[in-house]
């Protein structure tokens, strides 16, 4: 089975932190991606990358930059923290873009 | 921008009963997405729906798409506890010549009661 592991399930910074989200994957994929899932909105789309040291923008990527440094890493920055980047994150990878995405159990950032 | 919704948000069901949740979405797409997730854990996939026609089952979940209605469904038959949980239909749009962008819905948040 497929393994995505992010490092912290809970997490509590404080405003104008920098923040890291990590997120590894054991299957080898090609494409990883991050999301914030909000109650009411869904998922949204804040970065992906189909290769290492590639990244794409998604719908959100706003205060936000990512890193794939490594195939089997990807790194989810929040450059300076703000309250309104409270939210559960969401990492997936997947083998390619036509199988579907694995996700992690997911990490609740709290700013305050 | 693809807008993806899902219909109804929160749904109550008898055991026993069957149902239908809905999601719309409003571009082009020939790929739908269906997962479910249950409180504090992570997204399951459950159906993936590549073509216009598809469809798909699983024990009591029966998923179809309709890409020219732009819609997919997906019906739950004879409903237990067991299915109390977040269903989201997620849209893959083609993007140059690849795909992998999801756009989810907001959501389905099921109950199954006695």
């Amino acid at each position: 089975d497929v393994k995505v592991t992010q490092s912290s399930r809970y997490l509590v910074k404080r405003t104008g932190e920098k923040v890291f989200l990590e997120c590894v994957q054991d299957m080898d994929h090609e494409n990883m991606f991050w999301y914030r899932q909000d109650p009411g909105l869904g998922l949204r789309l804040i970065y992906f990358s189909y290769d290492v040291k590639m990244k794409e923008k998604g719908d959100i990527p706003e205060g936000y930059s990512v890193s794939r440094e490594k195939k089997e890493r990807f790194s989810l920055i929040l450059e300076s923290a703000s309250t309104n980047q409270t939210s559960m994150y969401l990492c997936a990878s997947s083998l390619d873009f036509y199988q579907p995405q694995h996700f992690g159990d997911g990490t609740r950032l709290s700013i305050l | 921008e693809l807008k993806v919704e899902q219909n109804p948000l929160f749904l109550s069901m008898q055991e026993g009963k069957n149902y239908t949740i809905y999601c719309n979405y409003s571009t082009t797409s020939d790929r739908l997405y269906w997962y479910r997730q249950d409180p504090g854990k992570s997204l399951e996939s459950l159906f993936v729906l590549l073509s216009n026609g598809a469809v798909k089952q699983e024990g009591r979940l029966m998923a179809s798409l309709d890409t020219k209605a732009r819609l997919s469904t997906l019906h739950i038959t004879a409903a237990v506890h067991d299915l109390s949980a977040t269903y989201f239909c997620a849209v893959d749009k083609l993007l140059g010549t690849s795909y992998g962008k999801l756009t989810f819905g907001q959501g389905t948040i099921l109950t199954v009661h006695p």
